[in-house]
């Protein structure tokens, strides 16, 4: 099993909702991470989880929330979005500082 | 880690190789050369990576002069399913996780 399975595929939030991505690997890595990707823009990181401890936060705002429940877990909470937070969430994992990432299909996240 | 610099675009016709440069003059010794790709509405897929060495695998090989300062992925025999956005990563093996910061990218579009 190489994937990393991310829910829900689309999500439509207005900008009072509170709502959670989640993403799921079953490949035994040790780290996880978010990236969140504008139209026609490379993904950007947001979130690394090693070990399950963040470790590292690239100056995202508060409304975004990681959370890391068990080392095949990861889950980005939305609350108080605006709508230039629409954009696909991409979530990836890999064993190690030197193996590759597999990433998931995305979350496409539109908020009104 | 060391920035990198890749054309913006390519065009390659079907069953022809697809070469694809990239810059990264700034390379320090213990930095790898990563290449991902993303193909239109999905998540970015790891391609192949390497540190000095040529490497090949079933999906592409990658050449890295001599100096380290720039690589070329070759596609042998592109096919209209390698049209994709071309990422070139460098960076150091660290242990944990494995940040990967993505440029602009090459969108490298496959000809019939």
């Amino acid at each position: 099993d190489t994937e990393v399975t991310q829910t829900p595929k689309h999500l439509v939030m207005g900008m009072t909702n509170k709502k959670s991505l989640k993403c799921e690997q079953h490949m035994g890595h040790r780290a996880m991470y978010w990236y969140k990707q504008k139209a026609k823009k490379p993904p950007e990181l947001m979130f690394v989880y090693s070990y399950e401890k963040l470790s590292i936060n690239e100056s995202v705002p508060s409304r975004f929330s990681p959370e890391c429940p068990n080392s095949s877990l990861l889950n980005l909470h939305l609350h108080a979005l605006q709508p230039e937070d629409s954009a696909l969430y991409l979530c990836a994992s890999s064993q190690d500082g030197n193996t590759e990432a597999f990433f998931g299909q995305g979350t496409r996240l539109t908020v009104v | 880690d060391a920035k990198t610099t890749q054309p913006t675009s390519m065009d390659c016709a079907e069953g022809r190789a697809a070469n694809l440069p990239c810059n990264h003059s700034t390379i320090s010794g213990n930095e790898y050369v990563y290449w991902y790709r993303q193909i239109h509405s999905q998540g970015p897929q790891y391609i192949i990576h390497g540190l000095k060495n040529n490497e090949t695998n079933e999906m592409a090989s990658l050449i890295i002069t001599e100096d380290r300062k720039s690589s070329t992925l070759i596609l042998p025999h592109a096919t209209l399913r390698d049209t994709a956005v071309y990422y070139c990563i460098v960076r150091v093996a660290r242990r944990g996780a494995n940040n990967l910061f993505f440029g602009t990218g090459t969108r490298l579009t496959v000809i019939p």
